[in-house]
């Protein structure tokens, strides 16, 4: 079985400050691994993805992450907040590609971004 | 293309009714997912259909059933709805082959009184 846990439901930053989302799963077959982003009131959408290819991945609005086999984390970055990143973010575990395989989601990480 | 449509955008129920919420989707990917949001709770997984005609239990089905119609259209029907059962509900989709990535439509906020 799968898991994600997301360290801190709440995180706050300055604007111009680093953010720093963590996440740790545990998957019994190499993972694919996924940030999605959603902002109040709409439907989650895509950030990242990892999919065994580059270890550190580039994603949408200047935020990346890094997949650490031997952390099993796979924390997302981005080197300055803007105020326009305040959102909740879920990271996700997958066990495989195919019809009928699930995402697990973790519980959120709510980032609040602070003039 | 309007990607992943959800109706209604809000729900008010009293406890005991019954409704169906509606998942349509232009993006011809095989699976779809409904998911509800609790705070705190993350998403949880209620019911998914990996393909027309198919669909399985995911981590919270019960008080809910599913319908696949086509391939486009995916229904969720509460019968007799419960104030535990207030909650932002998604649907989602995803095409076979991407690692499961997977699209969310913008939401239904139900509220059981």
């Amino acid at each position: 079985a799968q898991s994600v846990t997301q360290l801190g439901s709440h995180v706050s930053v300055s604007e111009g400050a680093l953010v720093l989302l963590r996440c740790n799963y545990s998957s019994s077959v190499p993972p694919y691994l996924f940030w999605y982003v959603q902002y109040p009131n709409q439907g989650l959408q895509l950030l990242l993805k990892y999919t065994s290819a580059a270890t550190l991945v580039k994603g949408i609005n200047g935020f990346e992450a890094e997949f650490k086999k031997s952390e099993t984390s796979f924390h997302l970055t981005k080197p300055s907040a803007h105020m326009s990143d305040a959102a909740e973010y879920f990271c996700a575990v997958s066990d495989g590609g195919g019809s009928n395989y699930k995402l697990t989601f973790g519980k959120g990480t709510l980032l609040t971004v602070n003039p | 293309n309007a990607g992943v449509t959800q109706t209604p955008k809000f729900q008010v129920l009293k406890t005991g009714q019954s409704m169906t919420l509606q998942c349509a989707q232009d993006m011809n990917h095989n699976s779809m997912y409904w998911y509800r949001q609790d705070p705190g709770m993350g998403l949880r997984l209620i019911y998914y259909s990996a393909s027309e005609g198919t669909t399985d239990k995911g981590e919270v089905p019960n008080g809910y059933n599913v319908s696949r119609l086509n391939k486009r259209e995916f229904s969720l029907r509460l019968e007799s709805a419960a104030p535990s059962q207030t909650s932002v509900y998604f649907c989602a989709t995803s095409p076979w082959g991407t690692y499961n990535e997977q699209f969310f439509g913008p939401g239904t906020r139900l509220t059981v009184l």
